[in-house]
């Protein structure tokens, strides 16, 4: 069964600062890895999709990175804004099925 | 920009009812899911839908839990005698072609069973 892991659980930073976010998964026989944004009370809006033949991918200040043999992925945000704050939450979607499996979580505060 | 849409965005229901939580999927999608989250859980999985038929089911998905593809719309999530302890937030997610494309999530209705 895939667990995925989401350190740290939360993360305080001052506006300006870059945000590394972790996630860890134990199967690596993934399709790929999907990172999202989480406002409090609201939705899962999709910031990032690894494919798992690729190591990385970006989208303006975000680039997230997939090491599938470690079973590891990282978040970058660059230069952090306040409009930053929220939680991301990491899934893997795992090969034997059509499935996400969620990391709980980071919860991030951009300090102005 | 397509999105996936999800109705009503919060209901409140007495333990025992039935509800019904409505989404519309992207159009061309062709895999369709629900996940819950639990106040301060993680979001888990509770089934998948494609080709008119559920292709995956979770453990949660009791036989309380019903889901249909009325039309070329809308797909829904019922739940038959509701708990207390189904109080969470629903989202509804589809995909184009399945596990090797990108899910896109509604933003949710937050279901409060009193």
């Amino acid at each position: 069964k895939q667990e995925v892991t989401q350190i740290p659980a939360a993360l305080s930073v001052p506006e300006g600062e870059n945000l590394v976010l972790n996630c860890s998964f134990t199967d690596s026989a993934i399709y790929n890895l999907q990172w999202f944004r989480q406002d409090p009370g609201k939705g899962l809006t999709s910031l990032l999709l690894i494919q798992s033949s690729q190591r990385e991918q970006t989208s303006g200040r975000l680039n997230a990175s997939l090491d599938k043999s470690s079973g590891r992925s990282t978040l970058y945000i660059a230069a952090s804004q306040p409009g930053d704050s929220a939680t991301y939450l990491c899934a893997v979607n795992p090969r034997d099925d059509y499935k996400l499996s969620f990391g709980a979580g980071t919860t991030v505060t951009v300090r102005a | 920009e397509p999105e996936v849409t999800q109705t009503p965005s919060h209901q409140v229901t007495q333990m025992g009812q039935e509800v019904i939580l409505r989404c519309v999927p992207i159009s061309n999608h062709l895999y369709f899911y629900w996940y819950r989250q639990i106040l301060g859980q993680k979001v888990e999985f509770l089934v998948s839908f494609y080709n008119n038929e559920i292709s995956e089911k979770s453990e949660i998905f009791d036989d309380q839990f019903s889901v249909e593809r009325p039309d070329g719309s809308n797909f829904t999530l019922k739940i038959r005698s509701t708990k207390l302890e189904d109080s969470a937030m629903y989202f509804c997610a589809s995909s184009l072609t399945g596990g090797d494309t990108e899910a896109f999530f509604g933003q949710g209705t937050r279901l409060t069973v009193v």
